[in-house]
């Protein structure tokens, strides 16, 4: 089945450094990603969304300068955490969607822990 | 718009015994609707789907959910829990006119099956 690649799992930076987190679609093309945010014992917010070749649509209240998502390829998405602080430790979970996978499309990433010390 | 309320955050059961996990929706037309498992520090596994059909579900690991539009309801249940069942829970739903777009997440249930 359609598989989601996210990378790395877990991360810990100090505050003001960067941090790229990579989402890659193994066997499937992935025109649209989408990239969540989970805050502990919470659901899954949205951030953006990401499609191939163009700018990505970020939410409300989400800031693009800070959250920088690239999406350059089918089968490559990414976040970057610019200069990032304490506050953005999270949960970050990114998904495709696919079609014609048993899922009806939607599969996720693993996730990535990050934790700005 | 598009919402999905679980009424529960947490839900404790004894090993054996059935479950009910609860939710609801709203959407403007019909809904896909989708259960999903998070495991501690992981992303999210697909348990099942109502797409079209049948309004009973049966997904991964003895889950099944039943479709019931007048209640606007997905109710996640299972025969008999197991302690490795204990989880977060979300379910989730999408407008099957909304085109490409994220699904729209419930705050999560976390189940508890205690031996």
């Amino acid at each position: 089945g359609a598989v989601v690649s996210q990378h790395p799992s877990r991360v810990i930076c100090k505050s003001g450094t960067s941090v790229k987190i990579e989402c890659r679609s193994l066997d499937f093309q992935a025109t649209t990603m989408f990239w969540y945010r989970q805050f502990p014992k919470q659901s899954l917010m949205l951030m953006a969304t990401s499609n191939e070749g163009s700018k990505a649509t970020y939410e409300q209240g989400v800031e693009k300068d800070k959250f920088l998502i690239n999406h350059a390829s089918l089968t490559l998405s990414t976040l970057t955490v610019t200069s990032a602080h304490p506050e953005d430790s999270s949960f970050y979970i990114c998904s495709a969607r696919a079609t014609g996978a048993g899922n009806y499309g939607y599969t996720f990433g693993s996730g990535t822990r990050l934790t700005v010390v | 718009a598009q919402s999905v309320a679980q009424p529960e955050d947490q839900v404790k059961v004894a090993e054996g015994n059935p479950l009910t996990v609860k939710c609801t929706y709203s959407v403007s037309g019909n809904p896909y609707l989708f259960w999903y498992v998070q495991y501690p520090n992981r992303g999210l596994q697909f348990l099942l789907k109502y797409i079209t059909g049948d309004n009973l579900v049966k997904g991964s690991y003895g889950f099944e959910a039943e479709f019931n539009k007048s209640q606007t309801s997905f109710h996640l249940k299972k025969p008999s829990a197991l302690v490795s069942d204990s989880a977060l829970y979300f379910c989730a739903v999408r407008d099957v006119n909304s085109g490409n777009t994220p699904l729209v997440f419930g705050k999560g249930t976390r189940l508890s099956v205690i031996a």
